[in-house]
Order: structure tokens, then C-alpha cells, then sequence
């Protein structure tokens, strides 16, 4: 069975801070990860994955996510904040059995002037 | 950019009644998904569809829950019967390929659903 855990349901940030959004993961398989981005009123956004190829993944916005494997962790982290980056961010595992993804409980980043 | 929409955005309606949401995935793409997120919870998968019948479902898709493809174009989730439990915000999701990492899922802007 796979699931995540995301530690922090609301992390606040200066402009300029750093960003670290963190998750962990429980899986019986090479895991999946993948982090995902929810502005107000829209949609979830892939943020970026893991699928094994490297372990520091680099996405769209000036995010990346290290994997790491002996502390079933995939944190998602951004030198800088910028305003534009307050939204709720979801972490989740895929590979399993199931061809559908194990989504975290999100964390909602906001950003302070 | 080709995205997915689902409508209504918000819908309000009273315990006991049937209420269909809709969906319109990415047009090329072959398995179609919903996934709910109540409250202050994690988002929950709900049902995958493939080549117009339902390829795996979760514990919580029981028998008050349907979904179709009902013309080539729309997916739609229907609740037979609603009860206050099932207010959440229900996602829509598509792919083009089996979710196998390889392949992303584009998700809708979610359908806010209240049950009074």
C-alpha cells in the first residue's frame, strides 16, 4: 500500500524567503512522486515528478524536490518566494498497483510582503 | 493549452437528491479519473475509467456512485442519492496513458459540492 504524509497543513514565508514544503512517503514499490500546485479557483498543476531517472527533480517556477530514498522523502523547496507562489501545494505517490495516484492532505503557502 | 474543465464550479444541493457532475477531459486522452477532497482532508481517489468501462475504484465509490462517458466527449460522476458527507470538492483528472509515472494527469478546477 502507498501513501503520503505532507508535515504542515499551513507554512507562511517572507518574499524572498525560502520555501520548504515537506512529504513523506510509504511505499512498497519504486515510488512515483509527484508534486502538484493548486491556485485559487483553478485546477491541480503538476509541479513536477519523480519517475527515477534523478533524484533532484527541478520543476516549473523555480521549484525542485530531492528524492530520498532512506528518508522516504520528497521535499519540494524554492530559494526565493515570491508572492505569485501562495497557493495549496499536494504531494503524491503513483506506481503501485493501481494505476491512479495517493495524493497528501496539501499545504497551503502563503507569502508575506 | 489543452486543459481540463468540469462544471458547475459550485453546487449547492438538498440531502437526498442526485446530482451530476461534469467533466470534459483533454480530447486525445484515454483514461479519465475522480478524485474528491473533503474539508480539510486528503484528496481521494474515487474511480478510474478506461475504454468506457471502470477500471478500478476505491472503497469509498459504492453503489450510490455512477460514471459515464456518455457522448465521446463529456465524463460525468453522478451521486444518487446525496447525503451531507459527500460535500467536498470533486476533481475531474485525465491522462493520455496508464498513470505509470511516465505519463502526467491534467486535472480540472474542481466542482465545490454542498449538500444541505
Amino acid at each position: 500500500a502507498q501513501s503520503v504524509t505532507q508535515l504542515g497543513s499551513h507554512v507562511s514565508v517572507s518574499e524572498g524567503a525560502l520555501v520548504l514544503l515537506r512529504c513523506n512517503y510509504s511505499s512498497s514499490v519504486p515510488p512515483y512522486l509527484f508534486w502538484y500546485v493548486q491556485y485559487p479557483n483553478q485546477g491541480l498543476q503538476l509541479l513536477l515528478k519523480y519517475t527515477s531517472a534523478a533524484t533532484l527533480v527541478k520543476g516549473i517556477n523555480g521549484f525542485e524536490a530531492e528524492f530520498k530514498k532512506s528518508e522516504t522523502s520528497f521535499h519540494l523547496t524554492k530559494p526565493s518566494a515570491h508572492m505569485s507562489d501562495a497557493a495549496e501545494y499536494f504531494c503524491a505517490v503513483g506506481g503501485g498497483s493501481q494505476g491512479n495516484l495517493i495524493f497528501g492532505k496539501g499545504t497551503k503557502l502563503s507569502v508575506k510582503p | 493549452e489543452p486543459e481540463v474543465t468540469q462544471t458547475p464550479s459550485h453546487q449547492v444541493t438538498q440531502m437526498g437528491q442526485e446530482v451530476i457532475l461534469r467533466c470534459v477531459p483533454i480530447s486525445n486522452h484515454l483514461y479519465f479519473y475522480w478524485y474528491r477532497q473533503i474539508l480539510g482532508q486528503k484528496v481521494e481517489f474515487l474511480v478510474s475509467f478506461y475504454n468506457n468501462e471502470i477500471s478500478e475504484k476505491s472503497e469509498i465509490f459504492d453503489d450510490q456512485f455512477s460514471v459515464e462517458r456518455p457522448d465521446g466527449s463529456n465524463f460525468t460522476l453522478k451521486i444518487r442519492s446525496t447525503k451531507l458527507e459527500d460535500s467536498a470538492m470533486y476533481f475531474c483528472a485525465s491522462s493520455a496513458y496508464y498513470l505509470d509515472g511516465n505519463t502526467e494527469a491534467f486535472f480540472g478546477q474542481g466542482t465545490r459540492l454542498t449538500v444541505v
